[in-house]
């Protein structure tokens, strides 16, 4: 039963496309984000959600919105994909009102514009 | 402006040996820092963890410890495993940041 699930696990796309990634979770957590890595394999925060509520924009260019219909899920939409929007995007969820406590993440979709 | 730092991007420990990860951050209002570990085309998995308030956190053949003053943390695996063979990524956060910061990792191989 996964904890945090994202699709697609692989998406290869044309630059200029608009494409989504959905993320869920069934852990109950109040908070999912949006991480990203690039080709030097750092782990970038790109967006927080709590509570369907927007706290953190890492100065991700605004051809990406997050969007959370509800608690459980945070989608994200990236508008005229770029060659260098390629990456691999990870979702992941904590719950932020509990203190000390760790983030769970997906598998990560790999995303080649080409 | 990199605030958590793996500055070993790999290591090599023989099987059976001990593991030393190490990690450096700069932000003094980080309280709680996490380990994480991750293999190729998955997600990265919560392995240990340690609060401020700790200098050592243990969980089977995984220790954390944690220097405050030197704003320094490491991750000891004892006895290591060829299934510990992984990058580890070094993490922080503090109460009201609402995220976790990543460092760059460090790509462990177990050579038997």
């Amino acid at each position: 039963d996964t904890a945090v699930s994202q699709t697609p696990k692989y998406l290869v796309t044309q630059m200029g496309n608009d494409k989504s990634i959905k993320c869920e979770q069934n852990l109950g957590h109040d908070t999912m984000y949006w991480y990203k890595q690039d080709s030097k394999k750092f782990l970038k925060i790109m967006f927080s959600y709590n509570n369907k509520e927007l706290i953190i924009n890492e100065t991700v260019p605004n051809r990406f919105s997050p969007k959370s219909p509800d608690k459980a899920h945070l989608n994200l939409h990236i508008n005229s994909l770029e060659l260098g929007d390629s990456a691999v995007y990870f979702c992941a969820s904590s719950q932020v009102r509990r203190r000390y406590t760790e983030a769970f993440f997906g598998q990560g979709t790999r995303l080649t514009v080409v | 402006d990199q605030q958590v730092k793996q500055n070993s991007p790999s290591l090599s420990v023989q099987e059976g040996r001990i593991s030393i990860l190490n990690c450096d951050y700069t932000n003094s209002m980080f309280d709680y820092f996490l380990w994480y570990k991750k293999y190729p085309a998955e997600g990265p998995t919560f392995l240990i963890s340690i609060s401020s308030i700790k200098d050592k956190n243990e969980d089977g053949r995984f220790t954390v410890f944690l220097n405050k003053s030197a704003k320094h943390l490491s991750l000891h695996i004892v006895p290591s495993q060829p299934g510990d063979s992984a990058v580890y990524f070094c993490a922080a956060s503090y109460d009201s940041a609402s995220k976790i910061i990543f460092g760059s990792g460090t790509r462990l191989s177990i050579r038997p």
